[in-house]
C-alpha cells in the first residue's frame, strides 16, 4: 500500500552545518511532495514544496531535491541555525489511493542544532 | 487573512462518550482535510471535505465521522471513544480547486481519553 518512509528519526548538527533528511515514497503517481517543521506543541508549518515537473526548488537556506525515477525526496538545510531545531515531516500527496488533498506523511526526524 | 482554527484546543473525555471537535477554514477556501497525531503513529489522514461532500477516506473505524457545512467549516465525530483515541487532531485547509494543494494546517485540539 502507500508508504512514506522517513530517514533518519534523529539528527543533531552544529550551528552552521548542513542537514539533510531523506524519504522514499510508494505511489509512482504522486505528484506533489510538501515538507513541514513542528516545534514543540505546535502546529506543522509548511516550508518548502515540490511538484513532480521540478527535479529541484530552493527557498533560502532550504532546498529540496526530487528523483522521480528512484521515488526518492530530500531535504537540505544550510547553514543550519539553532531555531531550525524542530521535527521535519515530509509526505507525499497518492493518486493511486483518491488524491485530491490526501497526504501520506513519514514519522517525521527530530533536528537538533546545538549552538 | 486569518489562518485556520480549531475548537475546543483541549478536551478530556471517558471511554464510550463521543466528542466532536470543529474546524474553521482559512477564508475562500473550500477544502478541509483531518489528522490524526500520535507518537506511535505519526500523521495519519482521517478524511477530506470538498462541498459538502467527503471525497477521500483513510484507514479508520467507522467511529471516525465528519461533515462539511455551505459555509466550508468542518466538524468531527469520534463516538464510543477508546483510549487508543487520545491524540492531535489537526485540521488542514486548502483551496480545493485542484489535487495536491498547499494545506496549512490549524492548532490542533488535543484529546485525552481516561
Amino acid at each position: 500500500g502507500e508508504n512514506v518512509e522517513q530517514h533518519p528519526s534523529t539528527l543533531s548538527v552544529q550551528e552552521g552545518d548542513s542537514a539533510v533528511i531523506k524519504c522514499t515514497y510508494s505511489d509512482s503517481a504522486s505528484n506533489y511532495f510538501p515538507w513541514y517543521k513542528q516545534e514543540l506543541g505546535k502546529r506543522p508549518q509548511l516550508i518548502i514544496d515540490i511538484r513532480s515537473n521540478v527535479g529541484e526548488k530552493k527557498d533560502q537556506r532550504i532546498a529540496v531535491t526530487l528523483n522521480k525515477t528512484a521515488k526518492h525526496f530530500s531535504l537540505h538545510i544550510t547553514e543550519t541555525q539553532p531555531e531550525d531545531s524542530a521535527v521535519y515531516f515530509c509526505a507525499a500527496n497518492p493518486l493511486f489511493s483518491g488524491g485530491y488533498n490526501k497526504l501520506i506523511f513519514g514519522a517525521g526526524t527530530r533536528l537538533a542544532v546545538h549552538p | 487573512k486569518a489562518g485556520v482554527t480549531q475548537t475546543p484546543r483541549y478536551l478530556i473525555k471517558t471511554r464510550g462518550q463521543q466528542v466532536t471537535l470543529s474546524c474553521s477554514p482559512i477564508s475562500g477556501h473550500r477544502s478541509v482535510s483531518w489528522y490524526q497525531q500520535t507518537p506511535g503513529q505519526g500523521l495519519q489522514f482521517l478524511f477530506e471535505y470538498f462541498s459538502e461532500t467527503q471525497r477521500n477516506k483513510g484507514n479508520f473505524p467507522g467511529r471516525f465521522s465528519g461533515r462539511q457545512f455551505s459555509n466550508s467549516r468542518s466538524e468531527m465525530n469520534v463516538s464510543t471513544l477508546e483510549l487508543g483515541d487520545s491524540a492531535l487532531y489537526l485540521c488542514a485547509s486548502s483551496s480545493g480547486q485542484g489535487t495536491g494543494e498547499t494545506q496549512y494546517f490549524g492548532p490542533g485540539t488535543r484529546l485525552l481519553v481516561l
